[in-house]
């Protein structure tokens, strides 16, 4: 079992619509956690950190659910420039080497 | 200028040859990474150094070595490509810590025929 799973997709939606992801991760010391964002052929860049308590940023929102061992990451009102794909980090205890999910594609059409 | 840097950007090489991709950075960060990415198996670890004078094996460090130069200098090496090397390899940087930001360089494109 990876380490770091998430649904590759693609998830496919309109303009505007709300769309969410979910990452699962199978080691319980993990300490911190992170979403990238990738664009095609590009390298990837912080979106944001996810806290224990949830973290909003504009039309982004990050939940941490510890004791079922996900992240999520939620798009509100998408645009044509969301399109990317969405990976999930977690950082182990210890040396905190990140793990990275295998990443979820999403597609915004208009 | 970008904080990471790599070179070259692409290289098509051929089986057995020795080929060296190199890494810098002005982040003044100690932790530095080589990863490679495949379509479908996402980042893979490949090396990481916490300082010039620590190197550690990654997940898939079979094939490739590395040499930390300097505190700003990473840089990875395929003694004898293999087609199967055939990836996008990415170097990365982040300061310690558990909530520290990885900052990756644009990768190097890579084609071993």
């Amino acid at each position: 079992r990876k380490e770091v799973e998430q649904d590759p997709g693609p998830f496919n939606v309109p303009e505007g619509a709300t769309v969410a992801f979910n990452c699962t991760y199978s080691n319980s010391a993990s300490q911190s956690f992170f979403w990238y964002r990738q664009d095609c052929r590009k390298e990837p860049k912080l979106l944001m950190s996810v806290y224990s308590s949830g973290n909003e940023d504009g039309r982004f929102t990050a939940q941490l659910n510890r004791a079922s061992q996900y992240i999520s990451l939620l798009i509100r009102d998408s645009k044509l420039s969301d399109s990317a794909t969405y990976l999930c980090v977690v950082n182990g205890g210890g040396s905190y080497i990140p793990t990275f999910g295998r990443g979820t594609s999403l597609i915004v059409h208009p | 200028d970008a904080d990471v840097t790599q070179t070259p950007r692409n290289r098509i090489t051929k089986t057995g040859k020795r080929i060296m991709l190199e890494c810098s950075q002005t982040k003044g960060h100690d932790r530095m990474y080589w990863y490679r990415q495949d379509p479908g198996l996402g980042l893979r670890l490949i090396y990481y150094s916490f300082d010039v004078k620590d190197i550690n094996k990654g997940e898939i460090s079979d094939g490739y070595s590395v040499s930390r130069q300097a505190q700003a200098k990473f840089s990875l090496s395929l003694e004898s490509a293999i087609p199967n090397q055939t990836a996008l390899y990415f170097c990365a940087t982040s300061d310690l810590g558990a909530q520290a930001t990885q900052y990756f360089g644009p990768g190097t494109r890579l084609l071993v025929l």
